[in-house]
């Protein structure tokens, strides 16, 4: 059973400060995970991809992936109001490139002005 | 390009009777995912078609099925509907390789009654 997993929070963080969301897996055979991004209401939004163990950064948002410890993070720096929603992380098993995303239950994001 | 549309965005059911839900893909993605999303269990994999065949299965009973045609566009059945079917039903398609990530369109919210 491929499991992910993520604080379902709620994290609150002030405007301007870094968010730090975090995720861990469960198959040691993950080979792609992704950050979505949810507003209530609204479906998922890729925003972030990482292969490979280290850092990429775009924008505001860095992801960071530790396979040894099956750990990857999202980190939003200067964290404004619109960043509030539910993030997902999303990884992807299967060496075939088929698609089939497993999902943590998301951590919800509010940032205070 | 134009993002990945669902018809129809809302749908209500009876118990019993069966659905069919559309996806028309972003051009040129060969890729077609179907989830669904609830409050209990999250987002959750139903199937993925790629060049008109299933690729891939999740977890799911046989009354859920689905097919792709030749120019991507997908549909997924539902039939006997039961009152735990009532979700935001996802789908997202993808160039074709399981790590460049999915984009989603804005879901069928079935509700049975």
């Amino acid at each position: 059973q491929k499991e992910v997993e993520q604080n379902s929070g709620p994290l609150s963080v002030p405007e301007g400060a870094i968010a730090s969301l975090n995720c861990t897996y469960s198959d040691r055979g993950s080979q792609s995970f992704f950050w979505y991004r949810q507003y209530s209401g609204k479906s998922p939004e890729l925003i972030m991809s990482i292969y490979s163990n280290g850092d990429k950064e775009d924008g505001r948002f860095t992801a960071q992936l530790n396979k040894a410890s099956q750990y990857v993070s999202l980190l939003i720096r200067d964290s404004q109001p619109s960043d509030s929603a539910t993030y997902l992380c999303a990884v992807t098993q299967d060496q075939t490139g088929a698609n089939n995303l497993f999902f943590g239950t998301g951590t919800r994001l509010t940032v205070i002005p | 390009k134009a993002g990945v549309t669902q018809t129809p965005r809302y749908l209500i059911k009876t118990r019993g009777q069966q659905v069919t839900l559309s996806c028309s893909p972003i051009s040129g993605h060969r890729s077609v995912s179907w989830y669904q999303q609830t409050p209990g269990q999250g987002l959750q994999f139903l199937f993925e078609y790629f060049s008109e065949t299933q690729r891939n299965k999740g977890n799911f009973p046989g009354r859920f099925s689905g097919r792709q045609f030749s120019n991507s566009r997908s549909e997924m059945n539902v039939s006997t509907l039961e009152l735990g079917d009532s979700a935001l039903y996802l789908c997202a398609s993808s160039p074709g390789d399981g790590g460049l990530g999915q984009y989603f369109g804005p879901g069928t919210r079935l509700t049975v009654t």
